[in-house]
Parts: structure tokens; sequence; C-alpha cells
């Protein structure tokens, strides 16, 4: 399996700012995820990264705070913009195939 | 969409065996995920379940009914460690991105005591 690595691991941010997370997988691989865990909750789906087009976004979440990358087979970058306290959570990255996988995700706390 | 039921919390006894249901309704199945979380850590995949029948990994297994809409995972010979939330997640096709794509349940928070 894809082994994914995630930086940073945490951070700290000023309401007002953007942060902007990447995504590394040792292999190719067709699709990537990006999932939002809020305290307490469980992960839910912001976008699909498609290699070489726009991400798909899911209910809720919009392409202005949430932008997306995809250069290539192997990396992704999310971007929460214009942060506020209701932003602070884990991201995680994931990774299409058999066995899903996830990254090490990023604890963002928002002040 | 998809709805996908499983306990808040359980509680077990160190040494003891503990099943965690998850029930779901869904379109376009393509497989069952088990994944445990402790506490400030990202998820650790744990079994995918894609035919029915029982998957046996070491002290874990799971067990998927497709006609049911249902799945299990088992637990046995609980050591303390196994204190975690474990999410059930179903993986579906998402018409919009084209994509087959994971959701969760709210996860079981378990509580091994001595």
């Amino acid at each position: 399996s894809a082994v994914i690595s995630q930086k940073p691991s945490r951070d700290i941010c000023q309401r007002g700012t953007s942060l902007t997370i990447q995504c590394q997988v040792d292999s190719q691989v067709t699709m990537m995820f990006w999932y939002r865990q809020q305290p307490g909750q469980s992960l839910t789906l912001i976008a699909t990264a498609n290699q070489g087009s726009e991400a798909t976004y899911e209910s809720g979440f919009v392409i202005d705070k949430f932008p997306i990358s995809r250069p290539n087979l192997t990396f992704s970058t999310l971007t929460v913009s214009n942060m506020s306290p209701e932003d602070s959570s884990i991201y995680l990255c994931s990774h299409s195939g058999n066995e899903q996988f996830f990254g090490p995700g990023t604890r963002l706390t928002v002040l | 969409g998809q709805n996908i039921d499983q306990p808040t919390e359980m509680t077990a006894t160190e040494g003891a065996i503990v099943q965690i249901n998850c029930t779901y309704q869904t379109s376009g199945f393509n497989g069952l995920f088990w994944y445990q979380q402790h506490a400030g850590e990202a998820p650790t995949f744990l079994s995918y379940n894609v035919l029915d029948g029982l998957e046996e990994k070491g002290r874990f297994s799971s067990f998927l009914s497709r006609s049911k809409g249902y799945s299990y995972l088992l637990l046995k010979e609980l050591q303390m460690k196994d204190s975690a939330s474990y999410l059930c997640a179903v993986r579906d096709l998402n018409s919009g991105a084209g994509s087959y794509q994971l959701t969760f349940g709210k996860g079981t928070k378990l509580s091994v005591i001595p």
C-alpha cells in the first residue's frame, strides 16, 4: 500500500490567515481525497482531488474556501483560506485503492 | 446518500470479546471498512470487506452481509490499548466526482476496563 505523508503535522494560526497543507504519496495513485474531522466528530469528505482537472467538492465545501491542487499523481495540497476558529479541525489526506489509507493528519487550531 | 449507524459507546473488560455493529443503507456499494482511531491520531486501517462473510486478521475479525446492510467488528482477547474509537465506513460511487468515496459513521468509542 502507498505510504502517505502530510505536512505540517500541526499548526496554530490567526483568524483571517490561510494555511496550505501538503500531502505526498510514495507511489502514483489515481484518486486522492481530503477529509476534515472536527473535534469529537467523525470524518467528513471535503473534496476529491483529480489530477489534471478541478477538484470535486462535496456539499457544504467550496473552492474559494478550500482550494485544492493536484499537479501530479503523487502530490496534492489543500488550502484553508481566511480561517476562523470554526476551521479548527484535523485535516486528513487519503488515496484510493482497495485498502484506503489515511495520512497522519494535520491538526489545525485557529485562534 | 448514505445512512450509517453504529453505537456511540461501548465498554468491555480486558481479556473479553466485544462486537461492534454497523448498519448501512447505500447504493453503488463497493466495500465496507473498519478503522481504529486513538485520541489525537489519524484513523488506522483495520479491515476491508467487499464480499459476504468473515475476514479474520489476528485478534480482529470483520463480518459483512450485503443483503442485510450489516457488518460487525469483533475484537478478541481485549487489551487496554484497544481503548479507542472504531469507525465504520462504506465506500460507494460518488456519481458527481465519478469515483468511489468513503462515508463514515460517527464512530464507536470503546473503553476497555481492567
